[in-house]
């Protein structure tokens, strides 16, 4: 069980490129959310989704694109890098079950991102 | 909107009790989370809170008033490896979307 998995670890960019950072989960998590985190900050979400091909804009959603093409898998796409855009990212996932009242995301262990 | 306060730092000393607040302010409400974080890692889910009153797991406490819009996280017994910034976040009602506050980064004293 491998929980929640992020790739890459580590990534450097140059202004104006693209990328795309992955996420899958192997939980059969309903929600999926990523968030960036400047130093010394809390965490803030970029977007957000509740199900297969269920998207949504959290707080801080531009220059960022994300898919949910199938209950796994919510990848993060970098449209045009900029500087501003270096952040840890984390990817996490949660479970819908109410029945038992218990809303914990499991995060991955992130994406340190630097934008040149 | 909405907007969550906590203090930027508390410092405890090992052994002690200590506590750390979250008022918030959100148009819809569903429950109160709290996430502990260690420097360079992930956060790591502690405790939820739907309804008013005191959970307890283990020497972790957390509470809810919803009336208040305020809760809080009880730290007892408190060990070195307890410091670490602590994070409440609200699961927004009808979006199911989950904001987090700015965090309170507690270091704990031998």
């Amino acid at each position: 069980n491998a929980g929640v998995t992020q790739t890459p670890k580590f990534q450097v960019l140059k202004t104006g490129q693209s990328m795309t950072l992955q996420c899958a989960q192997d939980m059969n998590h309903e929600y999926m959310s990523w968030y960036r985190q400047d130093p010394g900050m809390g965490l803030r979400l970029i977007h957000y989704s509740v199900g297969a091909g269920i998207t949504d804009q959290g707080e801080v959603p531009n220059g960022y694109n994300v898919s949910r093409s199938t209950t796994e898998d919510f990848p993060l796409r970098l449209l045009s890098a900029a500087p501003s855009q270096t952040s840890v990212y984390f990817c996490a996932s949660s479970s819908r079950d109410r029945a038992e009242g218990i809303y914990g995301y499991t995060f991955g262990s992130g994406t340190r991102l630097t934008v040149v | 909107g909405q907007s969550l306060e906590q203090p930027s730092e508390v410092t405890a000393v090992e052994g002690a009790i200590v506590q750390i607040n979250c008022t918030y302010q959100t148009s819809g409400f569903y429950g109160l989370s709290w996430y502990q974080q260690h420097d360079g890692g992930a956060p790591t889910f502690l405790s939820y809170n739907a309804l008013d009153g005191l959970e307890e797991t283990g020497r972790f406490s957390s509470f809810l008033s919803r009336s208040d819009s305020y809760g809080y996280l009880l730290l007892q017994e408190l060990q070195m490896k307890d410091s670490a910034s602590y994070f409440c976040a609200v699961w927004m009602d009808s979006s199911y979307k989950l904001i987090f506050g700015s965090g309170t980064r507690l270091l704990v004293r031998p």
